[in-house]
């Protein structure tokens, strides 16, 4: 059964970093990609980036292009999501995918 | 404005048949899979079809999905109030190298 479990979530200043990160079980982590989707408040999903399996081939949409990276590692069933220069607009929950399978999400939240 | 097109909104009276539908075009849904979530308030996502058609275990087989062209549908039969709830497709566009969704549509039980 696949598990996902998003953390490192928080609140940070428009321009900061923060790298969120996902746990993955249940599934050959290292044979499928993954995607990072969010949601803010009262809208629908949006889309943020993807990686393939092998963590070569990676792309974002253009809201992130160039301030956010995915990055995974398969030695430790990992994905990750770092952030820079974060703006308001960025406010979200975070959402870790598989295709077939979401994790609870993770809220991050951009304010002074 | 979402890539995907749904209705923002959709209603039924128990035990009817209702009908969501996700307009694309031949970069997404025209070349590619097309899946369905479901959001219930306040929780994640869950995914009820994929593959325009495939339904995971535990999925009720009230829901069915379809593809035709550059559309694809979601059906559900037999409402129930339990499936008051948002609902989505999603698809990869091969011209914007990107997973494309719907704008949602949220469905009321009456």
């Amino acid at each position: 059964q696949v598990q996902l479990v998003e953390s490192g979530g928080g609140v940070v200043q428009p321009g900061g970093s923060l790298r969120v990160s996902c746990a993955a079980s249940g599934f050959t982590f290292s044979t499928y990609g993954m995607h990072w989707v969010r949601q803010a408040p009262g809208k629908g999903l949006e889309w943020v980036a993807f990686i393939r399996s092998d963590g070569i081939n990676k792309y974002y949409a253009d809201s992130v292009k160039g301030r956010f990276t995915i990055s995974r590692d398969n030695s430790k069933n990992r994905l990750y999501l770092q952030m820079n220069s974060l703006r308001a607009e960025d406010t979200a929950v975070y959402y870790c995918v598989k295709g077939d399978g979401w994790g609870q999400g993770t809220q991050v939240t951009v304010s002074s | 404005q979402s890539v995907l097109t749904q209705s923002p909104s959709a209603s039924g009276t128990p035990g009817q048949r209702v009908t969501i539908s996700c307009s694309g075009s031949r970069s997404n849904i025209g070349t590619n899979t097309v899946n369905w979530y479901q959001q219930l308030p306040g929780t994640a996502p869950k995914v009820l079809i994929y593959s325009n058609n495939e339904r995971p275990s535990g999925v009720p087989d009230r829901f069915s999905g379809s593809k035709s062209g550059t559309s694809a549908s979601l059906a559900i039969s037999g409402l129930q109030s339990v499936d008051e709830a948002d609902y989505y497709c999603a698809a990869w566009d091969d011209s914007l190298n990107g997973w494309v969704f719907g704008g949602g549509t949220k469905l009321t039980v009456l």
